[in-house]
């Protein structure tokens, strides 16, 4: 079983809809991650917050917006998405890996993901 | 991510033999880490490379890092069906704390 877990497993949404992904991880970790997978691609960046605040934005679409309510919680809010956002969007959380002493020790942890497509 | 490059892109064996995977970073690396991923599910972590020559080995996965060569190995011996699935490396390469990227992947198929 997975430390962080991800809800829904789910989602299918239509391009006018608003929709929300959660990510909730109670390891005591600093740092969380979204990261995009499209079939047979590796997971790509999107977004990372330390210490609940955002720290990177690898470009990504405003229609995605991130947030980090607290410590151990992560959203992401969808909004008028395209077909070509169906993909797996997975969260993971760390130690802050610029701030800890031994951040390299690290790794990220991952959650099983949330199937997303876009109607 | 384009700095970090697995070779080869997919493997099939056949079951005990050994094989090896690669992957090579254009930058600095200030540890490498090995994920293992099954086909729509998440990263589970394998084990993580800190120093120039380190290896390390779970079970009959063994991994290394040569930090001169920018470029890490993982060697799985006596292949089993349970190793199939997607490898994929992870690093911050450069060392830009928290902008962790990921391999091109490899997909490793054993034949029974």
């Amino acid at each position: 079983d997975t430390e962080v877990t991800q809800t829904p497993k789910h989602l299918v949404m239509g391009m006018t809809n608003k929709k929300s992904l959660k990510c909730e991880q109670h390891m005591g970790h600093r740092a969380m991650y979204w990261y995009k997978q499209k079939a047979k691609k590796p997971p790509e960046l999107m977004f990372v917050y330390s210490y609940e605040k955002l720290s990177i934005n690898e470009s990504v679409p405003s229609r995605f917006s991130p947030e980090c309510p607290n410590s151990s919680l992560l959203n992401l809010h969808l909004h008028a998405l395209q077909p070509e956002d169906s993909a797996l969007y997975l969260c993971a959380s760390s130690q802050d890996r610029g701030r800890a002493t031994n951040s390299m020790n690290s790794p990220l942890h991952f959650g099983n993901g949330t199937r997303l497509t876009v109607t | 991510s384009q700095e970090l490059e697995q070779s080869p892109q997919s493997l099939i064996v056949q079951e005990g033999k050994n094989l090896t995977i690669n992957c090579t970073s254009s930058k600095t690396l200030y540890g490498l880490y090995w994920y293992k991923q099954k086909y729509g599910e998440g990263l589970i972590f394998l084990m993580m490379l800190q120093k120039g020559g380190e290896e390390k080995s779970h079970e009959k996965i063994t991994a290394k890092l040569d930090e001169k060569k920018q470029q890490s190995s993982l060697h799985i011996t006596a292949s089993q069906p349970s190793h199939a699935g997607i490898y994929l490396c992870g690093a911050e390469p450069g060392g830009n704390f928290n902008k962790f990227y990921f391999g091109s992947g490899t997909k490793l198929n054993v034949k029974p």
